[in-house]
């Protein structure tokens, strides 16, 4: 069964760079997620999206900004890099708002930024 | 406030013994979703199991079920006999959608870091 893509798998930054992290969601999924992980801590929220309008916000930097296309692939982009950013980048994606079905995550970003 | 307290930090379990990852969970929604997800040191996220909060039976997939204790507010994962994969770092997780605001987010634990020895 198809899964959630994210691309790229890795990437290396240097400070004060930009960077662009993108999400294909499962097909007919509507919903995407973006969560953060940094080095031993749990994810965090920081954006969704439904049927490409931001549906909530978590603590996501204003550096960093994000949209869900008509193809419902999503893309974070993240400019200023700094140190701390440096982190696992999650996307999710579920299908329907109004049922509590099951995200399903992708394989994450790896974000190394130097 | 943490809505999703995991109170194990890590554990050591012995090959083929079940094992309880503790989760207690705090929502004043009637509608939320109950996830445990599994992190090896590779780093992907493994969905395991899900529990709506209007289930009536606890749920069950393979040799992980969810021990869901709704007014105690407590969802553990059981693990039946353990396997050395099963090492890994282990995710309590809930999902709230706001009834009004439509404010939709998954929330997770601090995790327990699963040892299974040999």
């Amino acid at each position: 069964a198809a899964g959630v893509i994210q691309s790229p798998r890795h990437l290396i930054k240097e400070k004060r760079e930009t960077a662009t992290l993108k999400c294909y969601p499962i097909p007919r999924h509507d919903t995407v997620y973006w969560y953060q992980q940094g080095p031993g801590q749990d994810p965090q929220f920081l954006i969704s999206f439904y049927e490409k309008m931001q549906s909530d916000k978590g603590s996501i930097p204003d550096r960093f900004s994000a949209q869900q296309f008509s193809d419902y692939h999503s893309e974070l982009n993240m400019s200023s890099l700094e140190l701390g950013d440096s982190a696992l980048y999650f996307c999710a994606s579920s299908s329907g708002l109004a049922g509590l079905n099951t995200q399903y995550f992708g394989p994450g970003t790896r974000l190394t930024v130097l | 406030a943490q809505k999703i307290t995991q109170t194990q930090p890590g554990m050591f379990v012995q090959e083929k013994e079940a094992v309880t990852l503790d989760c207690t969970y705090d929502t004043s929604d009637p509608s939320y979703g109950l996830f445990w997800y599994k992190q090896p040191s590779s780093g992907e996220m493994i969905f395991l199991i899900y529990q709506g909060s209007y289930d009536q039976q606890n749920a069950t997939e393979g040799r992980y079920s969810l021990n869901f204790q709704k007014a105690r507010k407590s969802a553990n994962l059981v693990i039946s006999a353990s396997q050395l994969g099963d090492s890994a770092m282990y995710f309590c997780a809930m999902r709230e959608v706001h009834p009004r605001t439509g404010d939709d987010k998954i929330i997770f634990g601090k995790g327990t870091r699963l040892h299974i020895l040999p």
